[in-house]
């Protein structure tokens, strides 16, 4: 089945700390993979997908085939940064997007 | 550009009722999907509408149906409602021609059934 984990719920980082939130999929083939975030009070966004490769606030994500990973980086957290990130797989046939559970992450001063 | 607009905001309905949610994508979308996303969870794909079609459905009963119209908007419905109904349902917009595959959302509308 494809699926997406995301292991932690909640993830708390000093600010100018480095921040991972890990993500984890399981697939066949190329997946396409996404990261999604929503601000308080704000809608759900697309914060970056693996295959434009680019650095969006920071963070970058690297998909890791090998270990079925695509976690999301920023060597130094802003207290901006807190807020809810989902890891996203688009599914076989390319209709159906597939959320992982979200992490939450809050950023301290 | 507004956005991907949804309405209405928040609704409370009681079980057995029927609902109506209502989407107009993004300026230059063609394809709207829904999703639910319950309190605390992520969101679910119930379908996805291209070409006044359904794409593909998600693991959601026959109770929950969809249409688009030929201005892209889309309408999701959902008879006989359960408690369990009770979720924000999320629209989203993307276009075949500029990346099929990334979503823009609406804020949702928050359905409250009792």
């Amino acid at each position: 089945a494809q699926r997406v984990t995301q292991p932690e719920k909640l993830l708390s980082v000093f600010k100018g700390a480095p921040v991972e939130l890990k993500c984890n999929y399981s697939y066949s083939g190329s997946p396409e993979l996404f990261w999604y975030v929503q601000y308080s009070r704000q809608r759900l966004q697309l914060l970056l997908r693996h295959i434009s490769r680019e650095s969006i606030k920071g963070f970058t994500a690297d998909l890791n085939k090998g270990e079925t990973s695509f976690h999301l980086k920023k060597p130094f957290a802003q207290e901006e940064d807190s807020a809810m990130y989902y890891c996203a797989l688009l599914n076989t046939g390319g209709f159906k997007t597939i959320f992982g559970a979200g992490t939450r992450l809050f950023v301290k001063a | 550009d507004a956005g991907v607009t949804q309405s209405p905001t928040h609704l409370i309905k009681t079980r057995g009722q029927q609902v109506t949610l209502r989407c107009s994508p993004k300026s230059g979308h063609d394809t709207v999907s829904w999703y639910q996303q319950a309190l605390g969870q992520e969101p679910q794909f119930i379908f996805q509408y291209y070409e006044e079609e359904e794409r593909q459905r998600g693991n959601f009963p026959d109770r929950f149906s969809g249409h688009q119209f030929p201005n892209y908007s889309s309408e999701l419905n959902v008879n006989a409602l359960l408690l369990g109904d009770s979720a924000l349902y999320l629209c989203a917009s993307s276009s075949v021609n500029t990346g099929a595959n990334v979503l823009t959302f609406g804020a949702g509308s928050r359905l409250t059934v009792l």
